[in-house]
């Protein structure tokens, strides 16, 4: 059974571009959520989306956003991307056990 | 509210010699716990679930965890480390409610000793 599939891997982005992330849950995962992850902040979590629909949001302003679509695939993105913005972005689903099924994350450098 | 706190940012043994990651956590009802581990460049893997059904929980790998209410604990051990064990651990408390948020500890970095 394939995994949960990032991509890209790595990306480098500069301040004020937008970047596109993608993530493939496990085949029959309906809920598919997005967590930053830095040094000086840890893991956060960003949304949450089951069957299309945003159940859960973070703290993260509204330059952050996401959307499901009908075959569970999720993309989140970033908009005027900030220094700050470096990350690995992490994609996680789950069939609702509570057990998180992560990727391995795209990681975002921004310069 | 929902809250964990793993209360070591580093640890370091030596290999061979036992394990002990510590996660507090709180919580106003009985929680779902979970212990991920992390290595460098990779996502979260599970490592073990604490659900209610036994307190001892064991995992992946050697890892087991015990869920002590009377501590509000739930403290990852292993009787022997390995190099391969050298990784970030992360507790995890989720949510019952759907309206809240999945909570994740500040991770533990295990540092292996040759």
């Amino acid at each position: 059974k394939a995994g949960v599939t990032q991509t890209p891997r790595y990306l480098i982005k500069t301040r004020g571009q937008q970047v596109t992330l993608s993530c493939s849950p496990i085949s029959g995962h309906r809920s598919v959520s997005w967590y930053q992850q830095t040094p000086g902040q840890g893991l956060q979590f960003l949304f949450e989306y089951f069957s299309e629909t945003q159940r859960n949001k973070g703290n993260f302003p509204g330059r952050f956003s996401g959307r499901q679509f009908s075959n569970s695939r999720s993309e989140m993105n970033v908009s005027t991307l900030e220094l700050g913005d470096s990350a690995l972005y992490l994609c996680a689903s789950t069939r609702g056990t509570g057990e998180l099924f992560f990727g391995e994350g795209s990681r975002l450098t921004v310069l | 509210a929902q809250s964990v706190t793993q209360l070591d940012s580093h640890v370091s043994v030596s290999e061979g010699t036992p394990v002990l990651l510590r996660c507090n956590y709180s919580s106003s009802y009985s929680p779902s716990l979970f212990w991920y581990v992390q290595h460098p460049n990779k996502g979260l893997q599970l490592l073990l679930k604490y659900t209610s059904a036994a307190t001892l929980v064991k995992g992946i790998n050697g890892f087991e965890a015990e869920f002590k209410k009377s501590e509000t604990s739930f403290h990852l051990t292993k009787p022997s480390a390995h190099m391969s064990d050298a990784a970030e651990y992360f507790c995890v408390v989720t949510p019952l409610n759907r309206d809240d948020k999945i909570i994740f500890g500040k991770g533990t970095r295990l540092h292996i000793l040759p």
